[in-house]
């Protein structure tokens, strides 16, 4: 039972280009969502989706896409990366969103040059 | 939307010493859980507790939702316990798709000084 995997761990980025990070999960979990972590601002939810194929923007969605084709793959895609996309991203799932044990991954920390 | 917030901020201990954190949120809640971020980045969830008192070793957390506010207990502080603390929360007061965000706030940084 791997739980929630991100990959990659690390990646550095020109501006400009784009690419996808990546979520699975293995827990038949319905909800996965993708929070940013910024220094002094917590987490911040970028997209969520609460089964496959129904998506929604959360607090910081520009310059982000998401789509949910399965319920164990929830991608992340940045279009046109930008410096100030350089964050730690961090993908989530749980049963229900007000369900109990939200499990996250280990991150991935993207810097834009 | 809903706001939380998180105190104190920073928070430096003996090792031993025991801790309190505080989350004040600014509307009802049906979900509430508190994070552990370790130095190594990873989120590991501690507690699940919209109402009432849970107790998980030394750990224990409280809320009072009538009074919008958790509080998370840490006795007999180890080094490893060391990392940042968050609380999040989610409304759902209104149910129809869209309301679906767990919030979080700032988080609390501890650190526990051998």
């Amino acid at each position: 039972n791997a739980g929630v995997t991100q990959t990659p761990k690390f990646q550095v980025l020109k501006t400009g280009q784009s690419m996808t990070l990546q979520c699975a999960q293995d827990m038949n979990h319905e909800y996965m969502s993708w929070y940013r972590q910024d220094p002094g601002m917590g987490l911040r939810l970028i997209h969520y989706s609460v089964g496959a194929g129904i998506t929604d923007q959360g607090e910081v969605p520009n310059g982000y896409n998401v789509s949910r084709s399965t319920t164990e793959d929830f991608p992340l895609r940045l279009l046109s990366a930008a410096p100030s996309q350089t964050s730690v991203y961090f993908c989530a799932s749980s049963y229900r969103p007000e369900a109990r044990g939200y499990t996250f991954g280990s991150g991935t920390r993207l810097t834009v040059v | 939307g809903i706001q939380v917030e998180q105190s104190p901020p920073d928070l430096i201990l003996q090792e031993g010493a025991n801790s309190t954190l505080r989350c004040n949120f600014s509307d009802s809640v049906n979900n509430l859980q508190w994070f552990h971020q370790n130095p190594w980045g990873q989120l590991i969830n501690l507690f699940y507790i919209p109402s009432g008192t849970k107790q998980n070793g030394r750990l224990s957390a409280t809320t009072v939702a009538t009074e919008r506010y958790s509080l998370l207990y840490i006795s007999s502080s180890q080094t490893t316990d060391s990392g940042v603390y968050f609380c999040a929360v989610l409304n759902r007061a209104i149910s129809n798709f869209g309301n679906e965000k767990l919030t979080f706030g700032t988080g609390t940084r501890l650190t526990i000084i051998p």
